[in-house]
């Protein structure tokens, strides 16, 4: 079964400079969550999509965005990057809005140096 | 959302049942209890979720008591691979859907 996609598994940048994650949810699933993972610490809501319209917020900083395209993939883009962003960035999908079932992909390892 | 306490951690003998306890003394009427996990650094698996009613699927059952301010998980018969932080989450039913994890159970499954 298809499962949820993230792209790259793998980032490592320089304090100051940009990154841009991506998330490709499965198909037939229009609800996208972003969570982050800190070092030894417990998965963190970031944000949510629906139909391409952000549906929820959490403790996302104001470095960071994101949007959920047409094809219903996303993208977290994080600027100034900072030592302490450094964390896995898990995406989640889900058929309902309600996330009753949330899938998990693999998460991307973001390294700030 | 309900805050919920577990256990920090557990041992679990291979093949027999695991019984994972979550306390969630102020539920409200229209929050569900979910149950996910997440093996070491791997993204969080979706085991099972209810509102009142016992529920069991291919991976878990969910026993919540009849006044809901606790309830049960168990794997029942557990195996190497199901060593993992067991997270018990409560959430409104008419939410967008957002988690928020606690301190979840680390379960050690043991040969």
């Amino acid at each position: 079964a298809a499962g949820v996609i993230q792209s790259p598994r793998h980032l490592i940048k320089e304090k100051r400079e940009t990154a841009t994650l991506k998330c490709y949810p499965i198909p037939r699933h229009d609800t996208v969550y972003w969570y982050q993972q800190g070092p030894g610490q417990d998965p963190q809501f970031l944000i949510s999509f629906y139909e391409k319209m952000q549906s929820d917020k959490g403790s996302i900083p104001d470095r960071f965005s994101a949007q959920q395209f047409s094809d219903y993939h996303s993208e977290l883009n994080m600027s100034s990057l900072e030592l302490g962003d450094s964390a896995l960035y898990f995406c989640a999908s889900s058929l309902d809005w309600q996330g009753n079932e949330q899938y998990f992909g693999p998460g991307t390892r973001l390294t700030v140096t | 959302d309900a805050k919920t306490t577990q256990p920090p951690s557990m041992d679990c003998a291979e093949g027999r049942a695991a019984n994972l306890p979550c306390n969630h003394s102020t539920i409200s009427g229209n929050e569900y209890v979910y149950w996910y996990r997440q093996i070491h650094s791997q993204g969080p698996q979706y085991i099972i979720h209810g509102l009142k009613n016992n529920e069991t699927n291919e991976m878990a059952s969910l026993i919540i008591t009849e006044d809901r301010k606790s309830s049960t998980l168990i794997l029942p018969h557990a195996t190497l691979r199901d060593t993992a932080v067991y997270y018990c989450i409560v959430r409104l039913t008419d939410s967008w859907g957002k988690l928020q994890f606690g301190a979840g159970t680390q379960v050690v499954v043991t040969p």
